[in-house]
């Protein structure tokens, strides 16, 4: 089980540029989560999807920011324009959906906007 | 709404001290409670957990009781060593929707 990868692990990038990060969820999990960390907010959730199809992206910040998952294996969490504020650490975390399953985290992307 | 509430950090004890974080939650339905651990620069992983009430999650010395009564998930460890330095989080999981909430993260260090 290769757990959860996300890329890259570090990204720093122009305020103004598109930022795009990758996340591969472990095979078989049907549920995907997009947190975002910074020590001002903490742990906040974007979005998450149940096979495939989001479910509630009450979280994402603004129209900037967009997810999509386009098969089981593969998400991708987009933000357009970037700009400062958007520095943080951003998780994806896969599980199956069922209320007991735990949720299995990646190691993260470090986002800095200059 | 849902929610979980965690004790404010930082906690700071001396070694072979015993650790209690406290956590209450408050949901509408029956949710599955779980504990995770953060160390520098990785992911949240996963501590242990409970699905139903008088449940006891366990793992690597760290207890848990899910406890209906009082909506609490407390942690607990009997003696704590400088390797579990780390923000723990305290987290519910709603029957409804499957979605996560969490607390605000404690930070805990342990001196030598």
């Amino acid at each position: 089980d290769a757990g959860v990868i996300q890329s890259p692990r570090h990204e720093v990038t122009e305020m103004g540029q598109e930022v795009t990060l990758r996340c591969k969820p472990i095979s078989g999990h049907n549920s995907l989560f997009w947190y975002r960390q910074t020590m001002m907010r903490g742990l906040e959730l974007l979005i998450y999807f149940n096979n495939n199809v989001p479910i509630d992206d009450s979280g994402m910040p603004e129209d900037r920011f967009s997810a999509k998952m386009p098969n089981a294996s593969f998400s991708t969490l987009k933000i357009q324009p970037s700009e400062p504020r958007d520095s943080a650490v951003y998780f994806c975390a896969s599980s199956f959906a069922d209320r007991g399953s735990p949720l299995h985290f990646g190691n993260g992307t470090r986002l800095t906007v200059t | 709404g849902d929610s979980v509430t965690q004790m404010e950090g930082p906690v700071t004890l001396s070694e072979e001290a015993f650790l209690t974080i406290n956590c209450t939650y408050t949901a509408t339905g029956y949710p599955s409670l779980f504990w995770y651990v953060q160390y520098p620069g990785e992911g949240l992983q996963l501590l242990l957990k409970a699905t139903k009430a008088d449940d006891k999650g366990s793992n690597k010395g760290f207890e848990a009781t899910y406890r209906k009564e009082t909506t609490s998930f407390h942690l607990e460890k009997g003696s704590v060593q400088v390797s579990d330095s780390a923000v723990y989080f305290c987290a519910l999981r709603t029957s409804g929707t499957y979605k996560y909430i969490f607390g605000t993260g404690t930070r805990l260090k342990v001196l030598a």
